[in-house]
């Protein structure tokens, strides 16, 4: 099955830098990326998304590629604010069988 | 348009017992999967419903079932319980493929 790996961890900022995460996946077939944002006690909220037949999509301060030869995407956030603080997930799924990574703990300090 | 509900919110139960959660889908979505997420594993997905058919199945044991009705509303049922299967159940709904959006999800505790 499919088997998404998440890097890193954790990410620490200063408030105005950038952050990017990234996740590398197994299955070829996987046609669906997917990032969620989870702020503590909450559920997971869908921030950003890309499909396969495409390299790289952007909604204001997010961004998303995706290389589909080396089965990775990445998750960029620029002139980060002390609000995107949160667990980001990434995930990849072929026909709604969605395998999650293991989430970043983002912290962004004012 | 309403969000996914999710009932009940919070469930104690104990070793040995069942429990069913169940989970009403955004109007018009008629897909819902089901995620288990704790601390130590993350986000694991369980199953997908599709009009009224599981479409898709995750990597857990058979005490987890579920199923979806004709109006695709979905419950899921754990048999059995084991102190490992306390987590924070989510299920998440569609309107056909990819883009989910999850419900508050159910707390679950086993004692």
């Amino acid at each position: 099955g499919e088997n998404v790996e998440q890097h890193p961890s954790t990410l620490s900022v200063q408030e105005g830098d950038s952050a990017v995460i990234k996740c590398t996946y197994s299955d070829s077939a996987s046609n669906y990326f997917p990032w969620y944002k989870q702020e503590l006690g909450k559920r997971p909220q869908l921030i950003i998304d890309i499909r396969s037949n495409v390299g790289e999509k952007k909604d204001q301060r997010i961004a998303v590629t995706l290389n589909k030869t080396a089965k990775h995407f990445s998750l960029h956030i620029t002139e980060t604010q002390p609000e995107d603080s949160a667990v980001y997930f990434c995930a990849a799924s072929i026909n709604n069988d969605m395998r999650f990574g293991a989430g970043t703990r983002l912290t962004v300090k004012p | 348009k309403a969000g996914v509900t999710q009932t009940p919110r919070y469930l104690i139960k104990t070793r040995g017992q069942q429990v069913t959660l169940s989970c009403s889908p955004i109007s018009g979505h008629r897909s819902v999967s089901w995620y288990q997420q704790t601390p130590g594993q993350g986000l694991q997905f369980l199953f997908e419903y599709f009009s009224e058919t599981q479409r898709n199945k995750g990597n857990f044991p058979g005490r987890f079932s579920g199923r979806q009705f004709s109006n695709s509303r979905s419950e899921m049922n754990v048999s059995t319980l084991e102190l490992g299967d306390s987590a924070l159940y989510l299920c998440a709904s569609a309107r056909g493929l990819n883009e989910q959006y999850f419900g508050p999800g159910t707390r679950l505790t086993v004692t």
